[in-house]
């Protein structure tokens, strides 16, 4: 079965460059989270989309901006990347925007500051 | 005070055993439940979910819901050495929209 996917899967920047994370939901699903996971940490959410809408944010920051495409697919942007923002980021996709959908998670991005 | 929280373990179990894993969650109008298992720098995948009392089945696995109670656990029958992963359990908090909260993972070791 089709998963999602995320590309690049790692990405290597310097402090105050910038990056963008591409996200590919699974077919059919409408709805795309992205969630933060710094070492040893559990996954923190950032922001998600519906229908194209941004539908909920996070703790997300004003560095960051997220957007959803016709196609479905999510894209990322982190601009003046700091040394804290190195993490792994997940994107995640649903059927709908109902909490009661399942959540699915693409493979991540590992992203280094340095 | 977290609102989802778990053990952190490590949890350690003989292979064939059944390992058990809990969760608590602080907001009592909660609806969906999720348990997922992590592999060391992989992604979650879903196991689970559970949005009704009681208990749900699947393969090895089995989900168990009390709301009163705010507790919700995952019971993995005939653990093998590759189950060894940290599992997370996520809950939709109530007027948090749809995104997942999760709790900081129990790390579960299956042993020879």
């Amino acid at each position: 079965a089709a998963g999602v996917i995320q590309s690049p899967r790692h990405l290597i920047k310097e402090k105050r460059e910038t990056a963008t994370l591409k996200c590919y939901p699974i077919p059919r699903h409408d709805t795309v989270y992205w969630y933060q996971q710094g070492p040893g940490q559990d996954p923190q959410f950032l922001i998600s989309f519906y229908e194209k809408m941004q539908s909920d944010k996070g703790s997300i920051p004003d560095r960051f901006s997220a957007q959803q495409f016709s196609d479905y697919h999510s894209e990322l942007n982190m601009s003046s990347l700091e040394l804290g923002d190195s993490a792994l980021y997940f994107c995640a996709s649903s059927l709908g925007a109902d909490p009661f959908y399942e959540q699915y998670f693409g493979p991540g991005t590992r992203l280094t500051v340095t | 005070q977290k609102e989802v929280e778990q053990n952190s373990g490590p949890l350690s179990v003989p292979e064939g055993a059944i390992a058990s894993l809990n969760c608590t969650y602080s907001d009592r109008g909660s609806q969906s439940f999720f348990w997922y298992r992590q592999y060391s720098g992989k992604s979650p995948e879903l196991i689970m979910s559970i949005y009704s009392n009681g208990d749900k089945e699947d393969g090895r696995f089995t989900a168990q819901l009390n709301k009163a109670s705010q507790y919700v656990s995952l019971l993995i029958r005939d653990s093998q050495p590759s189950d060894s992963a940290t599992y997370l359990c996520a809950v939709v908090l109530t007027g948090g929209g749809n995104k997942l909260t999760f709790g900081t993972g129990t790390q579960l070791k299956v042993e020879l």
